[in-house]
């Protein structure tokens, strides 16, 4: 059974990167699709970015151009970084898992992690 | 504000059904059948219970059903129970450059 762990610091300053990473255990990150997903306190869901261990990534607009999303396939692993913070980045954040079928990723994210909570602060 | 509109909380009593709607555009719910619906209690992670408008992952609920009509996506809970109570998500692909789009979260309360 496949599980995500994210871990980082819990608190970054303003201004700075915020750096996170999820580890997959269970089962080969090379064999689905992965995104990031945040919460702020007591709000909603938001998308973060998407991709494939080839190196294909896709990201929300409102965030390109602070974030990048990695992957170390020898530690089945894939960070999240996002640049620049501000109070507005506190949030949990999720990695989550896409589903493949013969190759082509799913719409939707059936595995989650338990999430990991950020808070922006000096 | 959220591309997804959901009414900000539901209520029933145990055993009645209830619906949580979520309206979007041409370019997300009504564009594809790619919606999906989320679980999330206090504390946990979202959890998976509708893909695809309306098929549930194994070992979920057959209480609980999804469908779409043009731009708005319905998830439906009947034979409600306490532990439905937790907040739900719906979530659609859409063809702008944000890949996937959320609602807003809808709370159930159960009376």
């Amino acid at each position: 059974q496949v599980r995500l762990q994210e871990s980082g610091p819990g608190l970054v300053k303003p201004s700075e990167t915020l750096s996170l990473t999820c580890t997959v255990s269970g089962g080969s990150i090379i064999s689905y699709y992965w995104s990031w997903i945040r919460q702020p306190p007591g709000k909603g869901l938001e998308w973060i970015g998407f991709f494939y261990y080839s190196g294909s990534t896709n990201y929300n607009p409102s965030l390109k151009s602070r974030v990048s999303i990695s992957v170390d396939t020898s530690k089945n692993q894939f960070s999240l970084s996002l640049s620049s913070v501000t109070a507005a980045d506190t949030a949990m954040y999720y990695c989550a898992r896409h589903p493949t079928t013969s190759g082509f990723y799913s719409y939707y994210m059936d595995v989650w992690g338990d999430g990991t909570t950020v808070t922006v602060s000096s | 504000q959220s591309a997804l509109t959901q009414p900000a909380s539901v209520s029933g009593s145990p055993g009645q059904s209830i619906t949580i709607s979520c309206t979007g555009t041409s370019s997300d719910i009504g564009g594809y059948s790619y919606v999906s619906w989320y679980q999330q209690h206090p504390g946990k992670a979202p959890k998976l219970i509708i893909y695809d408008v309306n098929n549930r992952p194994s070992g979920v609920s057959n209480r609980f059903s999804g469908s779409k009509s043009g731009n708005t996506a319905s998830l439906t809970i009947s034979g409600l129970q306490a532990e439905d109570e937790a907040d739900y998500y719906c979530s659609s692909y859409a063809s702008s450059n944000t890949l996937w789009v959320f609602g807003g979260g809808t709370k159930v309360a159960v009376l």
